[in-house]
């Protein structure tokens, strides 16, 4: 059963609008929520986080927004830049999970000029 | 500071034969992971480590072995390659109580 998934394979966005990435989970033991970025043939980097007593989290044009009734939480980017143009992978960690993540399916994000 | 190294980066098996993939990190981590990513299938866990000699399993570690012998190198063995274990692999490592891991670039691997 996927615990963190991102329903949205993929997304169109045009420079600079905002974009807006999806990710929901079901178990409620989760604490602390990540995205991450992915090139083609690189490895995921780390964009931003949010623990589970906070609502928003906010890093320059990148805001997370968790909302723990509905076990949801969402990426905007804004405004949104080609370079933005890349697979987002949401992820999840268990307080018991020796920092184990479990990773949504990723939803790849297009920016249009 | 080369941060999380993996190799190779592409690597073709045939079916039955055994491989190790490399990870060597120099940033001092204790936590290191070893993920795989199939299309629509987002990473999935393998192994695990929380420091040297300590060792788990992930979500899928069926097929796969690991040791951890220093805090720097985490590698992955194929005991028996099979076309199921064709994937891309990536290596990770974080400190401990820090979220964000550091990952490698990825083996690209197919067994045929």
């Amino acid at each position: 059963d996927q615990q963190v998934k991102q329903n949205s394979p993929s997304l169109s966005v045009q420079e600079g609008r905002i974009s807006i990435l999806n990710c929901d989970y079901t178990n409620s033991m989760f604490d602390y929520f990540l995205w991450y970025k992915k090139y083609p043939a690189e490895g995921p980097t780390f964009l931003i986080s949010i623990s589970s007593i906070k609502d928003k989290n906010e890093d320059g044009r990148f805001t997370v927004f968790l909302n723990k009734s509905a076990k949801h939480l969402s990426l905007h980017i804004v405004p949104s830049q080609p370079g933005d143009s890349a697979v987002y992978f949401c992820a999840a960690s268990d307080p018991q999970g020796a920092q184990k993540l479990v990773f949504g399916q990723g939803t790849r994000l297009t920016i249009n000029p | 500071n080369a941060g999380v190294t993996q190799t190779p980066k592409f690597q073709v098996l045939k079916t039955g034969q055994s491989m190790t993939l490399q990870c060597a990190q120099d940033m001092n981590h204790e936590y290191m992971s070893w993920y795989r990513q199939d299309p629509g299938m987002g990473l999935r866990l393998i192994h695990y480590s929380v420091g040297a000699g300590i060792t788990d399993q992930g979500e899928v570690p069926n097929g796969y072995n690991v040791s951890r012998s220093t805090t720097e190198d985490f590698p992955l063995r194929l005991l028996s390659a099979a076309p199921s274990q064709t994937s891309v692999y990536f290596c990770a490592s974080t400190r401990a109580g820090n979220y964000g891991y550091t990952f490698g670039s990825g083996t690209r691997l197919t067994v045929v």
